[in-house]
């Protein structure tokens, strides 16, 4: 079966530091792998989304960056945080390729900046 | 372009009530399809269930039931008989007929249910 990893659990940062937060799957080869973002009582916001190695879309520009060093990891970056990135970020992953397929969450990386 | 509206921002329930939480979505695509999430306190998302457009049937599993109407363009979600692990907040999601393209989610509604 397949798992999705995220860690940090937590994360407090102060304002201007860098930033890395990893994700990993298990169990599946080639996901699509998803970056949201979600700020206190508010919504999912689309970040980022790669379909393969290398491969990343950005749906909102901003301090933040992606990568897909592997097939299966996903890590969101920035290089100097904002106070604004204070949020709930959430790793997901679907099956490559489908039409209209589910996509699966990670438990999530609560980063409060400071 | 597609949207995913939830209106309902909040609701408070009673245990053992029956809720209604309302999705309406907007899309030019004839093909499409749905979802809801639960996003417990714990954070995580659920994944709870996910309809094509061709499939106008509604669902029922236990106490959840879904109902789906293209003419409306809805896919209200039914808790029946709620109780207090139900508090979470729900999400209403929206997919084009295309491959790899993300789920459009709307604001989400936070259910609260009280003993």
């Amino acid at each position: 079966s397949q798992t999705i990893h995220q860690w940090p659990a937590t994360l407090v940062q102060p304002v201007g530091s860098p930033l890395s937060l990893e994700c990993t799957v298990e169990g599946t080869s080639n996901p699509n792998l998803y970056w949201y973002r979600q700020a206190a009582g508010r919504g999912l916001q689309l970040l980022f989304y790669s379909v393969g190695i290398g491969q990343i879309s950005s749906e909102v520009p901003q301090n933040l960056s992606a990568s897909r060093p592997q097939d299966r990891q996903f890590i969101l970056s920035s290089k100097k945080l904002l106070l604004s990135d204070s949020g709930f970020y959430l790793c997901a992953w679907s099956v490559p390729g489908g039409r209209g397929l589910e996509q699966y969450f990670g438990p999530g990386t609560r980063l409060t900046v400071t | 372009a597609q949207k995913v509206t939830q209106a309902q921002t909040e609701i408070s329930v009673v245990e053992k009530e029956d809720v209604t939480l309302d999705c309406v979505y907007e899309t030019r695509d004839t093909t499409y399809y749905l979802f809801w999430y639960k996003q417990p306190p714990s954070g995580e998302l659920v994944f709870l269930i996910r309809r094509n457009s061709f499939d106008e049937q509604n669902e029922i599993s236990g106490r959840y039931s879904w109902n789906f109407q293209k003419s409306t363009s809805s896919f209200n979600f039914t808790i029946t008989a709620s109780q207090v692990v139900d508090s979470a907040v729900y999400f209403c999601a929206l997919s084009e007929n295309r491959g790899n393209t993300p789920l459009v989610f709307g604001k989400g509604t936070r259910l609260s249910v009280i003993a």
